[in-house]
């Protein structure tokens, strides 16, 4: 199946500083999601991107999908930006199962 | 737009006990499915319906969990006779039909078997 790596397992920041979140990907995807995961386990969806270039807010996403990777920006930090980010791909067929890579830990601090 | 709801939110049971999970999903949405997260990993796919019909159910251990969409909109998940190793939360999602839909998540059941 489908292998999805996420870069760095683990990000320390200070509040208003800002990162870049990596999700490489091994064969071609028609769908491409970015989730938060907060402390209280809720997923939340940030972007629906299997291509292109999306914007909302502080947070940005890009993926090329030629290159198999997608790239979340995230802009002037806050603390509740800590969680987990997931990156989660479907490569096609009749299902349409989300794999979810093993995340990256975000830790905002004060 | 109600979101995808869960219940219960959390649950302790001791090891060979059963339990039950709901979901109801976003209204509308024909595609509905499970998901197991283990603390530490992804979220990884147990069974996935479309309408009341079952997509892909091979990673779901069979021989003790079983899942059911009678009606085609709510879901239960049921669990018998639990492991120590089922302790995860179970995510249930919902998408409107097909691939390139996006995926909705509700706020998970927690599970700790003892």
């Amino acid at each position: 199946g489908i292998q999805v790596e996420q870069s760095p397992p683990d990000l320390i920041l200070q509040e208003g500083a800002n990162s870049t979140l990596r999700c490489n990907f091994s064969d071609s995807v028609n769908n491409l999601q970015w989730f938060h995961q907060n402390p209280w386990g809720q997923l939340i969806n940030l972007f629906y991107i299997p291509s292109g270039t999306k914007q909302n807010g502080r947070l940005s996403a890009t993926t090329v999908a030629t290159e198999r990777y997608s790239l979340l920006y995230i802009s002037s930090s806050q603390t509740t930006d800590s969680g987990v980010y997931f990156c989660a791909v479907n490569s096609g067929g009749s299902n349409y199962k989300l794999t979810f890579g093993k995340g990256t830990l975000l830790t905002v601090n004060p | 737009e109600a979101g995808v709801a869960q219940s219960p939110r959390y649950k302790i049971i001791e090891k060979r006990q059963s339990v039950a999970f709901w979901c109801n999903p976003i209204s509308g949405h024909a595609t509905l499915y499970w998901y197991q997260q283990i603390l530490g990993q992804g979220p990884k796919l147990l069974i996935q319906f479309q309408n009341n019909g079952v997509v892909d159910d091979s990673q779901l251990p069979k021989d003790r969990f079983s899942a059911e969409r009678l009606k085609g909109v709510d879901s239960t998940l049921k669990i018998q006779p639990a492991k120590l190793e089922d302790s995860a939360v179970y995510l249930c999602a919902s998408s409107l039909s097909v691939a390139t839909d996006t995926q909705y998540f509700g706020p998970g059941t927690r599970l700790t078997v003892l």
